[in-house]
């Protein structure tokens, strides 16, 4: 079956600072991937997605996220982090097997102090 | 460009009443359509997903069921609510295919069902 896990509940970072969220993959075939955004009783907006043979994907609001095959990673960062950025952030998966299924992680929680 | 407009955004229902929550896209033809569920705020849960009208698949035997009457519209119902049918519903659209670039999920602002 194709999952991802997110390993953190919660991610602290003072603005400025680069940020990093982690998001580990299992999947049978390519990987199909993304990131999320959610914020309060909003739905999810799509941030990037990964497209076989790009390590390094830019996304939306100068996020990106680095695919690593052999640690089977996917995470996602930004160099430096706004207050706003703080939200709900979740990795997803494309089943492999019936690819109109989308799979979510169990999110992580991104707090950005001032 | 293509929308996708979710109502009520919120509703109170008392246990054991009917629910019905629709979902409209505009601005593409025979897309896939989703009703997810979120809990507390976190992990999102695949309720149902379509291919096409009148084409339902059921991700999880529930007290909910869904219906696409027309290619673009997606309902979510039940006959008799129960309290653990509270939470966050999303609704969400999806290119036909889209393998080949990878097209990814589009979600609507959502309802917050409370069941008391």
């Amino acid at each position: 079956a194709q999952s991802v896990a997110q390993p953190e509940d919660q991610v602290n970072v003072a603005e400025g600072n680069p940020l990093t969220v982690k998001c580990t993959y299992s999947v049978s075939g390519n990987p199909y991937l993304f990131w999320y955004v959610q914020y309060p009783n909003r739905g999810l907006q799509f941030l990037l997605k990964y497209i076989t043979g790009d390590n390094l994907v830019k996304g939306s609001y100068g996020f990106e996220a680095e695919f690593n095959k052999s640690q089977t990673s996917f995470h996602l960062k930004k160099p430096s982090a706004l207050v706003s950025d703080s939200a709900l952030y979740f990795c997803a998966v494309r089943d492999w097997y019936n690819f109109n299924k989308f799979y979510f992680g169990s999110g992580t929680k991104l707090n950005v102090k001032p | 460009s293509q929308t996708i407009h979710q109502w009520p955004a919120t509703l109170v229902q008392p246990v054991g009443s009917p629910l019905s929550l629709e979902c409209t896209v505009e601005g593409t033809s025979n897309p896939n359509l989703y009703w997810y569920r979120q809990a507390a705020g976190r992990g999102l849960q695949l309720l149902f997903y379509s291919v096409g009208i009148g084409q339902i698949s059921s991700e999880v035997p529930q007290n909910l069921s869904a219906s696409r009457p027309q290619d673009r519209q997606f309902i979510l119902s039940s006959k008799k609510l129960l309290l653990s049918d509270s939470g966050f519903y999303l609704c969400a659209w999806s290119v036909q295919g889209g393998l080949e670039n990878n097209s990814p999920l589009h979600f609507g602002n959502g309802t917050r069902l409370t069941v008391t």
